[in-house]
Formats: C-alpha cells, structure tokens, sequence
C-alpha cells in the first residue's frame, strides 16, 4: 500500500518569497510517479508538476520545482517568487508503475500575503 | 482548462435520491477516474474505466455505481443517498490504463444532500 504524508497543515508566505511544501511517502513498488495538484478555493484541481521516481533531474515546470530525494522518500514542492493567486491547497499523490490510481495526502493550505 | 468536463457542478438532493454525475475525458483520454472527496476522507479513488471496461476499483459504496460509454463519457449513479456522500466528486482522464501519465481533473461536482 502506498502512503502519502503532508506534515503542513498551512503555511504562510509573502509575495515575491520562495516557498517549500513538504511531501514523503512510503511505497514498497520500485518505479512510481509523483505528482503534485493545486486546489484553489474554487475547487478544481489543477496538476502542476510530475516527477519519475528513475528521472535523474528534479522536474521544473515555471516557477514550481521538485526537489526529489529518494533516499529520504521526499518529493517536496518549491515554488519560487510566490504570487497571491498562489494561495490555495496543495496536494501531493503518488501512483506506482503498473497502477493508474493515485494515492494523495492530506493536502497543505497556502496562503500568500501581499 | 484541462479538458476534462464535469455536469453539473453543483447539485442539490435530498436523502434516500439517486443523481447521476456525469463526465466527459479529454480528447483521445481512453481512462476515466472517480474521486471522492470529502472533509473527514480527504480525496479517495472511487474507481476506473478504460475503454468502456471498469480497470480498477477503490473505495466505492456499493449504492455507487458507474458506467463508460461507447464514446468514452462516463457516469456516476449514486442511490440511497445519505447525508454523508455530501462531497466534492472529482472525474479525471489520462491517456493510458496504467503507467505514469498524468491525470488531468475536471472541475468537479459538488453534491449537497440534505
């Protein structure tokens, strides 16, 4: 069984600073991906960033990095020059190789101020 | 927009009905997934078609059910209705039954039962 871990229940931030959202999970499954997902308060959920667990770089997407270490099972979400349209919750999921289905946490709330 | 197209986005019912969502994927998307998710659950896997056939099941009620059409639209049926199946219902699509693809969600449909 895969678990996902989000120890942040909120964070805060102000505009124009970087930003570190952490994600760990636990997987016994060799190969897996890991994905992270913005829901804004208007409830759709928004994919933002992927990430393989045999990629050798972290993913970069715009402003939001990965910063993956496998060793410590962390796939933390950097968000860098944070905006006020940044504020929202963030979810982490994973989906092992061989499934389809993802696993998510319990998700951090965002919040930037100006 | 992620192409994935959720109806209604809001619905309104009361308890002991049936409402069926309804979900259509993105253009060439063959899997369609149910999410379920709700305050005290978080976001949990309902279940998964490909191609018209169910491919995967998660922690679906068996007063839920779904179905894929021909055309790759799916629907959701719910009956019984309780106050608790108040949630935020999620439908998402990806390209291939399984492996890392990513799965892009539809705007959901908030469900009151009241």
């Amino acid at each position: 069984a895969q678990k996902i871990t989000q120890t942040q229940p909120g964070m805060f931030v102000q505009e124009k600073e970087a930003v570190t959202l952490d994600c760990t999970y636990d997987t016994s499954d060799p190969s897996y991906g890991l994905f992270w997902y913005k829901q804004p308060s208007s409830g759709e959920m928004i994919f933002l960033i992927y990430q393989g667990s045999y990629d050798q770089q972290n993913a970069t997407e715009g402003r939001y990095s990965l910063n993956f270490q496998k060793a410590r099972k962390s796939a933390n979400l950097v968000i860098s020059a944070s905006q006020l349209g940044d504020s929202a919750m963030y979810f982490c999921a994973m989906r092992p190789s061989g499934y389809s289905t993802l696993t998510f946490g319990k998700g951090t709330m965002l919040l930037v101020s100006p | 927009d992620s192409g994935v197209t959720q109806t209604p986005k809001h619905l309104i019912t009361a308890t002991g009905q049936r409402v069926t969502l309804r979900c259509s994927p993105r253009s060439g998307d063959l899997s369609v997934y149910w999410y379920q998710q709700s305050l005290d659950q978080g976001l949990q896997f309902l279940i998964q078609y490909y191609n018209g056939e169910e491919r995967a099941k998660g922690n679906i009620l068996e007063r839920f059910s779904a179905q894929q059409f021909p055309d790759l639209h799916s629907e959701l049926n719910l009956s019984s209705l309780e106050l608790g199946d108040s949630a935020l219902y999620f439908c998402a699509s990806s390209v291939e039954a399984r492996g890392n693809t990513e799965a892009f969600f539809g705007q959901g449909t908030r469900l009151t039962v009241v």
